[in-house]
């Protein structure tokens, strides 16, 4: 089956720095989803991409998705303490209707 | 707007017990997810309706788990016999349209079996 995966799984960084998590997935994507989960909290969506080389930012978030559709990233410029929490990315399992969800990066912010 | 609704928030239980999970999903989504999370399995998609009818339970660990949605505002999740490895915490979801449409993920039921 589909398997997806992130790295690094854990990032410390002190306020200010930027953060970058990376997503790859074994197998071609229709579409990728990004979420965040704070800590004790649930996924919240973040963003979605669907075109091949698309680039979508949000504020100091930019979001990537791969020319071949198997990778995507997402980069946060000058970490804030909000930052906190695990970001997922997710995708449909062989542009099929079952979702399949990263193991996550979880970002740490040094105040 | 109300989000997606699941209760009980929390349920501690004697292993052996049955346990049921509930949803409301956000009104006019026409798909559900049951998700659950632990630390070493991460993120698990259990079952997933279209329409009301169970698309993939691939995902359900075994015949204790069983999940219905009988109507398109309402779906439970049930454990029969509960035993401690179930513990996690259990997330519902729905979005407008499966795979390729935004999840909204509902607070969670936090499920402790002693």
């Amino acid at each position: 089956g589909q398997q997806v995966m992130q790295i690094p799984q854990y990032q410390h960084v002190q306020e200010g720095e930027d953060f970058t998590t990376y997503c790859n997935s074994s197998t071609t994507l229709s579409n990728i989803q990004w979420y965040k989960q704070r800590p004790g909290g649930h996924p919240v969506f973040l963003i979605q991409l669907v075109k091949s080389g698309e680039v979508k930012k949000q504020k100091r978030l930019t979001f990537q998705f791969g020319e071949a559709k198997k990778n995507s990233s997402l980069h946060i410029t000058a970490t804030q303490t909000t930052d906190v929490g695990t970001y997922f990315c997710a995708g449909p399992e062989n542009y099929g209707q079952n979702f399949v969800f990263g193991p996550g990066t979880r970002l740490s912010v040094l105040p | 707007d109300a989000g997606v609704i699941q209760s009980p928030r929390h349920e501690v239980t004697e292993m052996g017990q049955e346990v049921t999970l509930r949803c409301k999903p956000i009104s006019g989504h026409n798909s559900l997810f049951w998700y659950r999370q632990t630390m070493m399995r991460g993120l698990e998609l259990l079952i997933y309706f279209n329409n009301n009818v169970p698309i993939d339970d691939s995902g359900m660990p075994e015949d204790r788990f069983s999940a219905k949605m009988p109507n398109a505002s309402f779906s439970t999740l049930k454990i029969q016999p509960s035993e401690p490895r179930d513990s996690a915490v259990y997330f519902c979801a729905s979005s407008p349209g499966g795979g390729s449409q935004p999840q909204h993920f509902g607070d969670g039921t936090r499920l402790s079996i002693l």
